[in-house]
């Protein structure tokens, strides 16, 4: 059965820290993995990572994928209140045409002034 | 990317009644999908709503339950019929495009509650 596992599940941190959001997964076929940070609603986007060792970055997130050990990771640094959000890690799988989410049950991070 | 609207954003509905939810992607998508978020649970994916065909349902979910329309590339409907409090949720659409990157954009989300 396809899985994604996400750790923490929640982590409280003060404005300025460094975190590190953990993503492993066990799937048939991967596509893709996809990282959202969800505040109320729907999640929004923040990076899909195909390819193993390649850094993604924006601002003062990054994430990157192992595709050996089957995780990935996600780095917020400098931490800000708004940052507190549940960060989603998603994995897209399955053949032909049609891509299957995923998802994780989320990493709630709380920041902290 | 595709930006993606749903209708109702919310919705307090009694027990027993349906609930008619709407999905407006703002081009093409290849496909469209529907997910439900149940509080301290991850995003559940509902069905895939196939344009001119029915929607392909996953395990645990029914088209009597959940009949999904998409008579066209760009919009498509999920109804909640005979609603309980367990129906509680927040109920997501999203649509894959047909390019490189294959992404899901998500629509905003319609939160229902069953009293």
């Amino acid at each position: 059965e396809d899985k994604v596992v996400q750790s923490p599940l929640s982590l409280v941190v003060h404005e300025g820290d460094t975190v590190t959001l953990n993503c492993s997964y066990e799937v048939t076929n991967f596509r893709s993995l996809l990282w959202y940070k969800q505040e109320k609603k729907a999640p929004t986007f923040l990076f899909m990572l195909t390819s193993s060792g390649i850094e993604k970055k924006s601002g003062r997130l990054s994430s990157i994928l192992d595709k050996k050990e089957l995780f990935s990771i996600l780095n917020i640094t400098a931490t800000q209140t708004g940052d507190s959000a549940v960060y989603l890690c998603a994995v897209e799988a399955g053949g032909g045409s049609q891509g299957n989410l995923i998802f994780g049950k989320g990493t709630k991070l709380s920041v902290k002034p | 990317s595709a930006v993606i609207s749903q209708k109702p954003s919310r919705d307090i509905c009694q027990r027993g009644t349906s609930l008619t939810i709407q999905c407006q992607v703002d081009s093409q998508v290849t496909m469209m999908f529907w997910y439900r978020q149940q509080p301290g649970q991850s995003l559940t994916l509902i069905a895939t709503a196939n344009q001119g065909s029915e929607a392909t349902y996953e395990s645990g979910f029914v088209i009597d339950k959940f009949p999904i329309s998409r008579p066209n590339l760009t919009f498509s409907t999920l109804t909640v019929s005979n609603m309980s409090p367990e129906d509680s949720s927040i109920y997501l659409c999203s649509g894959q495009t047909a390019t490189l990157t294959d992404t899901q954009y998500f629509g905003p989300g319609t939160r229902l509650t069953v009293l």
